[in-house]
């Protein structure tokens, strides 16, 4: 168990449709980080927070958003559902904003129809 | 823009075997690389990490080595066993937090 909590687990959802997903860092890590992986892909870097501000940016489309609480646990937040949105979305925490293993929560598993 | 690469995207080892995964990345700006193992339905773990100081680190079992020169590093794992299978990815720290990951190599230990 890393200590990251990812809420839903599984999500079934239409084209369309906008859905949150919710990840409780590690109890200490400042800095979240949000991944997601398709079918036989890797890893695809989206966007981190650190202490509530967004510290870096990967390729997020601008139908994604993100936000980072007080409370540090983060939401990211899906848009204008499309087929290829389907994919696994990890959250990831760290301690530190410069380097540092990551902890990996188990992934949000969507699946847009 | 920044990438991370791998050689082999699968590799079959038998059980006892050392294994080797590659890896090569396109910044020579990064000075932090780290290796993660997903096992099925699972998030990534750390393995072990290497800065950009350091050529070689060592691990239980496992091994990086990093070649600035030619911009690759390697995973060894010695003794391969069956829960060793898993997709190993290589990752580079690059802009301050960014940390980019590869494509994965899947490892299959045969018995």
């Amino acid at each position: 168990d890393s200590g990251v909590t990812q809420t839903p687990k599984h999500l079934i959802t239409a084209t369309g449709q906008r859905v949150t997903l919710r990840c409780s860092p590690r109890s200490g890590d400042l800095s979240v980080y949000w991944y997601q992986q398709s079918l036989d892909q890797g890893l695809q870097f989206l966007i981190q927070y650190y202490n509530g501000e967004e510290r870096a940016k990967g390729n997020i489309l601008e139908r994604f958003s993100a936000q980072q609480f007080p409370d540090l646990h983060s939401e990211l937040n899906l848009s204008s559902l499309e087929l290829g949105d389907s994919a696994l979305y990890f959250c990831a925490s760290s301690v530190p904003p410069l380097g540092g293993e990551l902890f990996f929560g188990e992934g949000s598993r969507l699946t847009v129809l | 823009g920044e990438s991370v690469g791998l050689h082999l995207p699968t590799l079959s080892v038998q059980e006892g075997d050392n294994s080797i995964i590659n890896c090569a990345y396109s910044n020579s700006a990064s000075d932090y690389f780290i290796w993660y193992k997903q096992e099925s339905g699972k998030g990534p773990q750390f393995i072990i990490d290497i800065r950009s100081n350091m050529d070689k680190r060592q691990g239980q079992r496992v091994t990086v080595l990093l070649n600035k020169t030619v911009k690759h590093l390697s995973l060894q794992i010695a003794a391969t066993q069956p829960g060793d299978s898993a997709v190993y990815f290589c990752a580079e720290q690059t802009s301050y937090d960014k940390v980019i990951f590869g494509p994965g190599t899947s490892l299959s230990v045969i018995p």
